[in-house]
């Protein structure tokens, strides 16, 4: 079954730092182009950030650039977001995607996990 | 960057058809066939069910369509089912980035 399995969110006070995982499953995960989906509580889907199948590519929203980082590791079939800095405004819950192609900007996404939810305040 | 704008909600009968709109710029919408839509009934994950302005995902109901005029996509859900009821996504490609519609809350 191919599957995306989010984990690292949690309770963070402005100003600090997180890192949320993405474990895949099911799928040979160094084909794919993959991004970090955001949704504010009541709010729409926000892209977050995506990198290319070989890492060689990487793009942000202008809402996290500088402060997050989005990697991955192909042998670990894992992708990551290290988010520093998080401001109140931050607060969602954070989905992997799998874009359809190795590039995550011109591929949609097919295969979403069920989120991992950040929350900050002080 | 700026959010694909969509109408905040869609209503309609059982078995009518509905269309909502996205509008983009020329930078996005306008100037590639990346456009693709996304279902998420509340609590859930999000579901593709068009890519490329027209395709669908195998297993998507064909009463789902997209099409594209210039700035300006669409999606057209026909037969109008209790199912359908859910919130509505479009999403296009921007050169290095990727950018989601405002959404629109579908009522049946």
């Amino acid at each position: 079954e191919v599957q995306l399995v989010e984990s690292g969110g949690g309770v963070v006070r402005p100003g600090g730092s997180l890192r949320l995982s993405c474990v895949a499953s099911g799928f040979t995960f160094e084909d794919y182009g993959m991004s970090w989906v955001r949704q504010g509580p009541g709010k729409g889907l926000e892209w977050v950030s995506g990198i290319q199948w070989n890492a060689g590519n990487r793009g942000y929203a202008d809402s996290v650039r500088g402060r997050f980082t989005i990697s991955r590791d192909n042998a670990k079939s894992s992708l990551y977001l290290e988010m520093k800095s998080l401001r109140v405004e931050d607060t969602a819950l954070y989905y992997c995607a799998r874009a359809t192609s190795g590039y995550y900007d011109s591929s949609e996404m097919d295969v979403w996990g069920q989120g991992t939810t950040v929350s900050v305040s002080s | 960057q700026s959010a694909l704008t969509q109408p905040a909600s869609v209503s309609g009968s059982p078995g009518q058809s509905i269309t909502i709109f996205c509008t983009g710029i020329s930078s996005d919408v306008g100037d590639y066939n990346y456009v693709s839509w996304y279902q998420q009934h509340p609590g859930k994950a999000p579901k593709l069910i068009i890519y490329d302005v027209d395709d669908r995902p195998s297993g998507v109901s064909s009463r789902f369509s997209g099409s594209k005029s210039a700035d300006t996509a669409s999606l057209t859900i026909s037969g109008l089912q209790a199912e359908d009821e859910a919130d509505y996504y479009c999403s296009s490609y921007r050169v290095n980035n990727y950018v989601f519609g405002t959404g629109t809350k579908v009522t049946v």
